[in-house]
């Protein structure tokens, strides 16, 4: 199964901040790229596709790029209900892999 | 507003077989655009693909759990199930019933059910 390499495992930040996750793919896999957010106790959330097309309804504080092999997830004005743990899946190969997760905390 | 609600026993004993069901509302399971999966996450850790169903019959599923996998949909019921056989601790986990939907040649996993815990034990 393709390894995703996710960074930071966590981060901290304050409000309005601008943050990024970065996702490392084991070989290239063009844009099949998605991220998601899940709080705790609840499903994720689809936030991103295509590593770049914002899901409808997400806020456009969110943002995706990269494609190959490196991928970027970035928060820009923080709020405090972005606190949560941050995924990125690949699709190109089956099996479909997660990459291991990004905790966010708020300060 | 379509809707995925998994159901099925919350414990189930070592070697024995878990079954969950995941019922599809405000939706038709019958829909060529739509890929019908589970996801799986063991307490505290990360996500884990299992594999997916269209109503087709085309199935994928995840090699690691392959010999002990099945995955089905019953067009009629507008439901979709997956059996785990031989069960260990190890697979105690939420289990996630989640909808993809083909875009292009992305699949997006864009409607997730609330989530359901299983237990081996």
């Amino acid at each position: 199964a393709m390894q995703m390499t996710q960074s930071p495992s966590s981060l901290s930040a304050f409000v309005g901040d601008r943050v990024t996750i970065t996702c490392r793919a084991g070989q290239d896999i063009g844009k099949d790229l998605s991220w998601y957010q899940q709080k705790p106790g609840k499903a994720p959330k689809l936030l991103i596709y295509a590593a770049s097309t914002l899901q409808s309804g997400v806020p456009s504080r969110f943002s995706g790029s990269g494609s190959g092999t490196d991928f970027t997830l970035t928060i820009r004005s923080l709020q405090p209900e972005d606190s949560a743990t941050y995924y990125c899946l690949q699709e190109f190969n089956y099996p479909c892999t997660f990459g291991q997760g990004t905790r966010l905390e708020i300060k | 507003q379509v809707h995925l609600q998994e159901s099925g026993p919350g414990l189930v004993k070592p070697s024995e077989t878990l079954s969950l069901t995941c019922t599809v509302s405000g939706g038709s399971v019958n829909n060529n655009i739509f890929y019908w999966s589970w996801i799986r996450q063991p307490p505290g850790k990360g996500l884990e693909w299992i594999g997916y169903v269209h109503y087709s019959g085309n199935i994928n599923y995840n090699p690691s759990l392959k010999s002990r996998l099945a995955i089905s949909v019953d067009t009629s019921k507008n439901q979709f199930f997956l059996k785990l056989n031989s069960v260990t601790a190890a697979d105690t986990a939420v289990y996630y019933c989640v909808r993809a939907y083909r875009t292009g040649t992305f699949r997006p996993l864009d409607i997730w059910g609330q989530g359901t815990l299983v237990t081996v034990s």
